[in-house]
């Protein structure tokens, strides 16, 4: 019973190149996340949407855009991709804001 | 500016002992602090949310504590075991209108059998 799955979980590409990143959590939970982790191992929160509503955006290029189609899903499609966009990128779910967060396995992400 | 801190940034012990790691964050004012693991080419597991009014939380050989005025929490690991090894982080939330955590750097910790 997986609770927040992302795939891939690997995504090797070229820079210049537009990608999107899938995240679904089957917990019933009204919040998601998106986490960037970063080649020092260091996390930082992208976006977090509440109930399909955009909710944080911490100043993240726009050239990265979250789709939330249903509270199930938040799917991350990044255009134009640069060398420093390659990191982890991890999507989380919580009930709501400010209980337990539940992490997915992460996606690999390494731009060529 | 809202930090967190974690020391130490690493830490190897043999089987059996106890050990804390250390986190401590700039701004008091906090809604929750969260304890996480994360094994090498993994996610995070939550292990313990302590909520701003709580002293401190257990589970199992884990308990947490929480000392908001001084800006610190400790993760407390009795009789270490091998499978214990991981990067912990701790991560706070400040709550409000724009809920999201705010992470350490982690620990490694390395237990060795």
């Amino acid at each position: 019973d997986t609770a927040v799955s992302q795939t891939p979980k690997y995504l090797v590409t070229q820079m210049g190149n537009d990608k999107s990143i899938k995240c679904e959590q089957n917990l019933g939970h009204d919040t998601m996340y998106w986490y960037k982790q970063d080649s020092k191992k260091f996390l930082k929160i992208m976006f977090s949407y509440n109930n399909k509503e955009l909710i944080i955006n911490e100043t993240v290029p726009n050239r990265f855009s979250p789709k939330s189609p249903d509270k199930a899903h938040l799917n991350l499609h990044i255009n134009s991709l640069e060398l420093g966009d390659s990191a982890v990128y991890f999507c989380a779910s919580s009930q709501v804001y400010g209980e337990t967060q539940y992490f997915g396995p992460g996606t690999r992400l390494l731009v060529l | 500016k809202q930090e967190v801190t974690q020391i130490p940034a690493a830490l190897s012990v043999p089987e059996g002992e106890n050990l804390v790691l250390n986190c401590s964050f700039t701004d008091s004012a906090i809604y929750n602090l969260q304890w996480f693991r994360q094994d090498p080419g993994k996610g995070l597991t939550s292990l313990l949310l302590i909520q701003s009014s709580q002293r401190e939380q257990t589970s199992g050989r884990l308990n947490a504590s929480l000392d908001k005025s001084s800006g610190r929490s400790t993760l407390y690991i009795a009789a270490s075991q091998p499978g214990d090894s991981a990067t912990y982080l701790c991560a706070v939330d400040y709550g409000g209108a724009t809920n999201k955590l705010i992470f350490g750097t982690g620990t490694l910790l390395a237990v060795q059998p």
